[in-house]
């Protein structure tokens, strides 16, 4: 169980095109979902915090304009990258955390995409 | 804020015995996390400690000392698929359990 799924897991675009990755839990309900940027050799850095049917939270930094986050469902999340430019090249990955009673410390991730843009 | 420290890279031996040292400062204390990166993958949940003493897990443990700010994760008869980054990770104030991660100890193992 608590399988996390990403779509697509590596992509390419262009300079200035826009790119959306899905990010679904299989198997459970998730009330929280979080989106990281992972450059190479870096620690994961957190870009939001998403709730289903509420505006994403951005770390500091994060251009909400940019990374545009959508949390329509209990099991879907997406994210836009807006405009993309070379240096959002990176590994993106997403997590979920159940929806329990009490509420719960776990979070699943997702395998991740890897976006390049040209 | 938080700060997490972590060796960059560590060989072993298969076989063999190795720990990951984390030390870590911040503000509230709500427990800490260790997390396995393969290359290329998503990271997988190891342990979460909570409380002082060693956390036993097969042929992973894992250590935690609040009043040093310490923690340390031992991987024991160690394989080649143990090859990986061990993330350390400590969750935010204010009860979020949002993770902040260190950025990882590279563990090589060797025939």
């Amino acid at each position: 169980g608590a399988v996390v799924s990403q779509h697509p897991s590596w992509v390419i675009c262009k300079s200035g095109t826009s790119v959306k990755i899905e990010c679904r839990s299989l198997d459970f309900q998730a009330t929280t979902m979080f989106w990281y940027r992972q450059f190479p050799k870096q620690s994961l850095m957190l870009m939001a915090t998403s709730n289903e049917g509420s505006k994403a939270t951005y770390e500091q930094g994060v251009e909400k304009d940019k990374f545009l986050i959508n949390h329509a469902s209990l099991t879907l999340s997406t994210l836009t990258v807006t405009s993309a430019h070379p240096e959002d090249s990176s590994f993106y990955i997403c997590s979920a955390r159940p929806q329990l009673a009490g509420g719960t410390y776990e979070q699943y991730f997702g395998p991740g995409t890897r976006l390049t843009v040209t | 804020g938080q700060n997490i420290d972590q060796p960059t890279e560590m060989t072993a031996t298969e076989g063999a015995i190795v720990q990951i040292n984390c030390t870590y400062q911040t503000s509230g204390f709500n427990g800490l996390f260790w997390y396995q990166q393969h290359a290329g993958e998503a990271p997988t949940f190891l342990s979460y400690n909570v409380l002082d003493g060693l956390e036993e897990k097969g042929r992973f443990s894992s250590f935690l000392s609040r009043s040093k700010g310490y923690s340390y994760l031992l991987l024991k008869e160690l394989q080649m698929k143990d090859s990986a980054s061990y993330l350390c990770a400590v969750p935010r104030t204010g009860g979020s359990y949002i993770p902040t991660f260190g950025r990882g100890t590279s563990l090589i193992v060797h025939p």
